[in-house]
């Protein structure tokens, strides 16, 4: 596609429901990342996919989140139990091949309201 | 671990002057890259910038450039010319050029809000 989409834009659960936000990266872009970005905050690395592989999975705060990569394109961010503190806008970003200086390309993020 | 310092929450601007947003960061490290992003309400990230450590030129594109002290880990980007569109949250942030976990990511700073006067 012309740009790293997200779905869906806003979601709001209760707490102790189970989420899943999606990401279509940019065509062709094996590199793929996940952030969360908190109220008034910069955005904070979550996990990192090389392909199908989480290649760097250390920002992912606990094992209530997991994300997968099944086909090396679109990939979805799961939350089990959520948790009021979880609510936050997740970004995901791709780039064409993880290289260090590549320029990675955000969507416009997931706002999750937990209640 | 790398840390990115943005100490101006908020800044402001009439249309057409110039304005400077300031960064630091902490690294023990001798080459990386560091960049400048925009947030406008959109919320999605935009590359405004880029700079790699090794290269003592400061980087520019259009009205935006940065000035670079790589002794001093100081990365401030001055916007020129500001225009109505420029307002938006900024972001500094800092990649690594080394392998490991976490060496994948940006770190990035609080952010800056630039308002724009007309």
């Amino acid at each position: 596609g012309a740009g790293v989409s997200q779905t869906p834009s806003n979601k709001v659960t209760e707490k102790g429901k189970y989420v899943e936000l999606r990401c279509d990266p940019i065509s062709g872009h094996t590199a793929l990342y996940w952030y969360r970005q908190s109220l008034g905050q910069g955005p904070e690395f979550l996990i990192y996919f090389q392909g199908t592989g989480a290649a760097d999975d250390s920002g992912l705060p606990n094992d209530r989140f997991f994300a997968v990569r099944p086909e090396g394109s679109v990939s979805t961010l799961k939350i089990q139990r959520t948790e009021r503190g979880d609510s936050a806008v997740y970004l995901c970003a791709s780039s064409s091949n993880g290289g260090r200086g590549e320029t990675q390309y955000f969507g416009p993020g997931t706002r999750l309201l937990v209640l | 671990a790398q840390t990115v310092t943005q100490s101006q929450p908020e800044m402001s601007v009439q249309e057409a002057e110039t304005v400077t947003l300031s960064c630091t960061y902490d690294t023990s490290e001798s080459d990386y890259y560091l960049f400048w992003y925009k947030q406008p309400p959109s919320r999605q990230m935009i590359l405004v910038i880029r700079q790699e450590a090794y290269k003592q030129q400061n980087a520019t594109e259009n009205r935006f450039s940065v000035n670079f002290q790589k002794a001093a880990k100081s990365f401030s980007l001055k916007i020129s010319d500001s225009q109505l569109g420029d307002a938006a949250m900024y972001f500094c942030a800092y990649r690594t050029l080394y392998s490991g976990a976490g060496s994948y990511q940006l770190t990035f700073g609080k952010g800056t809000k630039l308002s724009v006067i007309p």
